[in-house]
């Protein structure tokens, strides 16, 4: 049960785009198209804001989107916005009836 | 609408024992299995337990196996986890969320914090 890998940081200018990596293995990412992605606001609760690799909640900007190859799920959010500046975390289904979440990333907003 | 609500956080000492509790409204709770997640300070989120819809199926983190216990009573709509011999690392915030059919959570409350300190 070790932790999806996820960079620590990322960042970029308001109106760019930017991609957030979440790396596991052949036991989690790359074997079911079960990944989650989650935006965390300081003292607040997680929020879905992808899941199944590419499905996007009800109420989620479309600026969010997902995908994956192989053992590596990724994260984008296009048209960067100050609201976006979050701590974002993946999720993998891990067999055996087991989740696996990364560590996180910090987007910083410039 | 989906409400989740922690409750049953407290200082504790090492080795004592804490149970939560998780009251949700606003879906079907017996139909949803559900989960409990903690999060250090700090730190990054971490799948604690699960419990299927009627409480057949149960799985732990190897971090907690043998010392945490889940339970659920549908009849209140509300989820549980009874956490024994406590240890340092056990502190953190703990959420309930419900999961999505294919078992993703989607929905979390709010949290309830556990500190394990002497």
């Amino acid at each position: 049960q070790s932790a999806l890998t996820q960079p620590a940081s990322v960042s970029g200018s308001p109106g760019q785009s930017i991609t957030i990596s979440c790396t596991g293995t052949s036991s989690d990412v790359g074997s079911y198209n079960l990944v989650s992605w989650y935006q965390q606001h300081p003292g607040k609760a997680p929020k879905l804001m992808i899941y199944e690799v590419t499905k996007r909640p009800s109420g989620v900007s479309n600026r969010f989107s997902g995908s994956k190859s192989g053992n590596t799920a990724s994260l984008t959010i296009s048209g960067l916005q100050a609201e976006d500046e979050a701590d974002y975390y993946c999720c993998s289904y891990a067999g055996s009836n087991t989740l696996v979440f990364g560590g996180g990333t910090k987007l910083t907003v410039l | 609408e989906v409400q989740l609500v922690e409750s049953g956080g407290g200082l504790v000492k090492p080795g004592g024992s804490l149970r939560l509790s998780c009251a949700a409204s606003g879906f079907n709770f017996s139909s949803y299995s559900m989960n409990w997640v903690r999060q250090a300070p700090g730190k990054g989120l971490e799948w604690v337990s699960s419990i299927s819809s009627s409480s057949g199926y149960i799985y732990f983190a190897d971090s907690v196996k043998g010392r945490f216990t889940i339970s659920r009573d549908n009849a209140k709509n509300s989820l549980y986890l009874q956490m024994n011999s406590l240890r340092a690392e056990d502190t953190a915030v703990y959420y309930c969320a419900k999961p999505l059919r294919s078992g993703l959570p989607d929905f979390w409350g709010q949290g309830t914090p556990v500190t394990v300190s002497s």
